[in-house]
C-alpha cells in the first residue's frame, strides 16, 4: 500500500495563477483532510470531508476549493494565487472520521511557493 | 476555538537523556493525539490519549483531562527522536487544532 500520496512534491507560481494539489489514499479511509503549515507553525486544517460527496471548511479555507472526487481522491484547488498562500501542503486520511479514537495519516506533503 | 499551547518550544537534549513535553489545551476534550514531524517533513501519529496513559516502547504518553493538559515523555533519548512534536485537540469530530510544537534536538 503506497499510503497518501500527494502530487506534486514542489511548484512555484507567479500571483494570480490557479493549481490543483492532488491528494489520494488507498487505505479505503472515509475521511480526508488538507492541511497548511508554515514556517514555525503547527498545521492549520483547510478543508475536510467526511465522505464522498461531502466538504466542510476548516480554520483558513479562503482561497482555496475543494473537491472530494470519489473516495480515494481529494483535490485542493487555487483559483487565484497570492504570496500568502507560500507554505507546506499536507493531505491526511483517517478511516471514519466520526469516532473519536482516529488515527490520521498523512502524505509527504507539497512545497508551494508563490512569487 | 480551542487554544492549544505547547512547551518547551525547543529543547536540545544529549543522547541518552530524557525529556518531558507539554501540551496545554483550553477546553475539554474528547481526544488529544501527539505526532512526529521529522527533520525531512514527515508526520507520524504516536498516540491517541484522550485521558489516562500509554506507553510504546520508549516513548510514553499521559492526559489529565479534568487538568486540560497532556504530557508526552521521551526515554532514553535517540538522535532519531530529533524533529517537532505536536499535539493536536480536536473542536468539531475530526477537526483539529494543533499547537505549534516542540522543537528537539538531540545530539550524539
Amino acid at each position: 500500500n503506497a499510503g497518501v500520496t500527494q502530487t506534486p512534491k514542489f511548484q512555484v507560481l507567479k500571483t494570480g495563477q490557479s493549481m490543483t494539489l492532488q491528494c489520494a489514499q488507498d487505505m479505503n479511509h472515509n475521511s480526508m483532510y488538507w492541511y497548511r503549515q508554515d514556517p514555525g507553525m503547527g498545521l492549520r486544517l483547510i478543508y475536510y470531508s467526511a465522505s464522498e460527496g461531502t466538504t466542510d471548511k476548516g480554520e483558513v479555507p479562503n482561497g482555496y476549493n475543494v473537491s472530494r472526487l470519489n473516495k480515494r481522491e481529494f483535490s485542493l484547488r487555487l483559483e487565484s494565487a497570492a504570496p500568502s498562500q507560500t507554505s507546506v501542503y499536507f493531505c491526511a486520511s483517517s478511516l471514519t472520521g466520526l469516532f473519536e479514537a482516529d488515527t490520521q495519516y498523512f502524505g509527504p506533503g507539497t512545497r508551494l511557493t508563490v512569487l | 476555538g480551542i487554544q492549544v499551547e505547547q512547551s518547551p518550544p525547543d529543547l536540545i537534549l544529549q543522547e541518552g537523556a530524557n525529556s518531558t513535553l507539554r501540551c496545554n489545551f483550553s477546553d475539554s476534550v474528547n481526544n488529544l493525539q501527539w505526532f512526529h514531524q521529522n527533520p525531512w517533513g514527515q508526520l507520524i501519529n504516536l498516540f491517541y490519549i484522550p485521558s489516562g496513559t500509554k506507553q510504546n516502547g520508549r516513548l510514553s504518553a499521559t492526559t489529565v483531562a479534568t487538568e486540560r493538559y497532556s504530557l508526552l515523555y521521551i526515554s532514553s533519548s535517540q538522535t532519531t527522536d530529533s524533529g517537532v512534536y505536536f499535539c493536536a485537540a480536536p473542536y468539531n469530530f475530526n477537526k483539529f487544532y494543533f499547537g505549534s510544537g516542540t522543537k528537539l534536538n538531540v545530539k550524539p
